[in-house]
């Protein structure tokens, strides 16, 4: 069973710090691995959308990775501003009409 | 082109009266997933309907029951409500089990049981 970990649970930084979220999965037989970011009490919105057979994608100031052998993925985020505060949420596709989410990773820029 | 569009965005509701919640999915698409998001489970999978049929299942009580029309439009009820069932209920749509281009999200219906 497809198991998803975001690490840290919540990050709070100062306005214009570059960072980085994790998420590691368990099974790496896996087709994709969408990064999402969720507003209080909104739907889902779709960040970024990687392949496994590729290792990055790149949005604006937004860039994600992917090792599928080691299980893990990364968001990095250049220049954060307050305007990024929400939770990112890592998806796995594992080809099963499912995703499987991790519990999300929420984050605070203060001005 | 319109996104997933979820109504209604909020609904109040009584324990032991039940609910139907209605998603239109993206225009060709016609795969629907349902999700139930909670701050304590986070976002787990409901079922997910591909032309009209149901294709996985999440491990669900039988209260939970869903349906998909020849248009892709897909509805979830919800039967004998629990407090426990107050979430954020989120339909995703695909062209192909998002293996392509991935899930695309609607806003949302939250449900609250009183």
């Amino acid at each position: 069973k497809q198991e998803v970990t975001q690490i840290p649970a919540a990050l709070s930084v100062p306005e214009g710090e570059n960072l980085v979220l994790n998420c590691s999965f368990t099974d790496s037989a896996i087709y994709n691995l969408q990064w999402f970011r969720q507003d209080p009490g909104k739907g889902l919105t779709s960040l970024l959308l990687i392949q496994s057979s590729q290792r990055e994608q790149t949005s604006g100031r937004l860039n994600a990775s992917l090792d599928k052998s080691s299980g893990r993925s990364t968001l990095y985020i250049a220049a954060s501003q307050p305007g990024d505060s929400a939770t990112y949420l890592c998806a796995v596709n594992s080809g099963y009409s499912t995703l499987t989410f991790g519990k999300g990773t929420m984050l605070l820029v203060s001005p | 082109k319109a996104g997933v569009t979820q109504t209604p965005r909020y609904l109040i509701k009584t324990r032991g009266q039940q609910v139907t919640l209605s998603c239109s999915p993206i225009s060709g698409h016609r795969s629907v997933s349902w999700y139930q998001q909670t701050p304590g489970q986070g976002l787990q999978f409901l079922f997910e309907y591909f032309s009209e049929t149901q294709r996985n299942k999440g491990n669900f009580p039988g209260r939970f029951s869903g349906r998909q029309f020849s248009n892709s439009r897909s509805e979830m009820n919800v039967s004998t409500l629990e407090l426990g069932d107050s979430a954020l209920y989120l339909c995703a749509s695909s062209l192909e089990r998002g293996i392509e281009y991935g899930y695309t999200f609607g806003s949302g219906t939250r449900l609250t049981v009183v």
